[in-house]
């Protein structure tokens, strides 16, 4: 079946601008996870959804960064005011349940470049 | 200090050779240890996983798991150029929600 998809595969913004990464997880996982790789290092959490709500939010680095998920399938991860340390690559993966959170399966990611 | 150390290498070994590649980390509560593999420009791809102390076997990868010396291996068994990627562990407890990952380590396999 198909796998995590991820909108768009690459984005460039100039510093200050907002931008929406978009991800679709694998048909009927009620768990969704945003993470954050920097180029050399492994993903870094940002937050969790069980459902429609973010069941842990404590990696977001600050208030720029907010994610949704307002029917429980995609979500959207959003940005303010990007920095250029924003740059990097947005991993969103999905597991079948909560429960089941150490099977997650990952997207092919957005490279996001802030100019 | 980080909850997950591995070390990034990189490392180059020759067709065929066995590859032993290694996490330590930190915290006890992790109960399930995964290994990802992450082509260049790809999502990481979910390998295989062994639940608390134990060998888990699938084919030619072993995932071994010491939790008395908070020891995580992954072990390739007759190496292929196509195992050429960087390897991520990546712990899990199960009253949490996030995967923390080590570093991850870059592995050529040259024919």
């Amino acid at each position: 079946g198909a796998g995590v998809s991820q909108t768009p595969s690459n984005k460039v913004t100039e510093k200050g601008k907002y931008v929406e990464l978009r991800c679709d997880p694998i048909s009927g996982h009620t768990a969704l996870y945003w993470y954050r790789q920097s180029l050399g290092q492994g993903p870094e959490f940002l937050i969790y959804f069980q459902g429609t709500g973010a069941a842990d939010d404590s990696g977001l680095p600050n208030d720029r960064f907010f994610a949704v998920r307002p029917e429980g399938s995609v979500s959207t991860l959003k940005i303010q005011r990007t920095e250029r340390g924003d740059s990097a690559v947005y991993l969103c993966a999905s597991s079948p349940s909560g429960v089941r959170g150490h099977e997650q399966y990952f997207g092919p990611g957005t490279r996001l470049t802030v100019t | 200090q980080k909850e997950v150390e591995q070390d990034p290498g990189p490392l180059s070994v020759p067709e065929g050779a066995i590859v032993s590649l290694n996490c330590t980390y930190s915290n006890s509560a992790f109960q399930y240890f995964m290994w990802y593999r992450q082509y260049s420009r790809k999502g990481p791809e979910l390998l295989m996983y062994t639940y608390s102390s134990g060998n888990k076997e699938d084919g030619r990868f072993t995932a071994q798991v010491d939790k008395s010396s908070k020891y995580i291996s992954l072990f390739i068994r007759d190496s292929q150029p196509s195992d050429s990627a960087t390897y991520l562990c990546a712990p899990w407890e199960t009253s949490g929600s996030r995967l923390t990952f080590g570093e991850g380590t870059q592995l050529t396999v040259n024919p």
